[in-house]
């Protein structure tokens, strides 16, 4: 069971905006720093957005991230059927003393 | 061009053992921390573990850790995780990240960037 909480699925039509959301504590989400991961089997993950809200040279602006408190958020506007994919959010646990990612949450592009 | 190469996955008896390597290049190696993350078939991916640019610091995951050993050789550019008494629950792909600490050994700040195309462990007898 992970530390954080994402919904397994999400699903949208191209063109619209999607959200996913991630839920966690004061000692991951609410301390430190959420970033978000994209992963298709078979492939290398890939850095989407870093340090809540940054997004790395390259990643379209289409992607963003938010955070509130002890949770955080990864929206995907003018979605495009290459965006069907797994999305992953992390961040570091003060607690457990390591990295902690969320399920995942499969994205489905109708 | 950044870039991470893993090898040495293979198929493995469950309490047999295997030696990961991933070797870097295109940027100063000795500079990054780097982390070992995996993917179990159906699953999400899971921390691993973690190690210093210096290797003085290392962190586990709770669920390798006393089992799993991560190490680096700096002037070969090269992280390794030697996995001893494997379980069935350790077959994954397993992928090696460079860690980005922008703040020096603050952790809460990190993210991982690059990430290298993974090898697969199989434990099965």
């Amino acid at each position: 069971q992970s530390v954080l909480t994402q919904p397994p699925s999400a699903s949208g039509t191209p063109g619209q905006r999607v959200t996913i959301s991630c839920s966690g504590s004061r000692s991951n989400i609410g301390s430190n720093s959420v970033n978000w991961y994209q992963h298709l089997p078979g492939m290398a993950p890939k850095l989407l957005i870093y340090n809540d809200v940054q997004r790395p040279s390259g990643v379209p602006d289409r992607f963003s991230g938010s955070k509130s408190g002890t949770s955080a958020s990864l929206a995907i506007s003018g979605l495009q059927s290459e965006d069907e994919t797994d999305y992953y959010c992390a961040a570091w646990d003060d607690t457990l003393k390591g990295v902690i990612f969320g399920g995942g949450t499969k994205l489905t592009v109708l | 061009e950044v870039l991470l190469v893993e090898s040495g996955g293979g198929l493995e008896q469950p309490g047999g053992s295997l030696r990961l390597s991933c070797a870097a290049s295109g940027f100063t190696f000795r500079s990054y921390a780097m982390s070992w993350v995996r993917r179990a078939p159906g699953k999400g991916l899971e921390w691993v573990s973690v190690m210093s640019g210096g290797g003085e610091t290392t962190y586990y995951a709770a669920s390798v850790k006393g089992r799993f050993t991560i190490s680096r050789d700096n002037s070969k550019n090269t992280l390794y995780l030697q996995m001893d008494s494997l379980r069935v629950e350790d077959t994954a792909v397993y992928y090696c990240a460079r860690m980005v600490v922008p703040a020096s050994m603050f952790w809460g700040t990190s993210w991982f960037d690059p990430w290298g195309q993974g090898t697969l462990v199989t434990v099965s007898s």
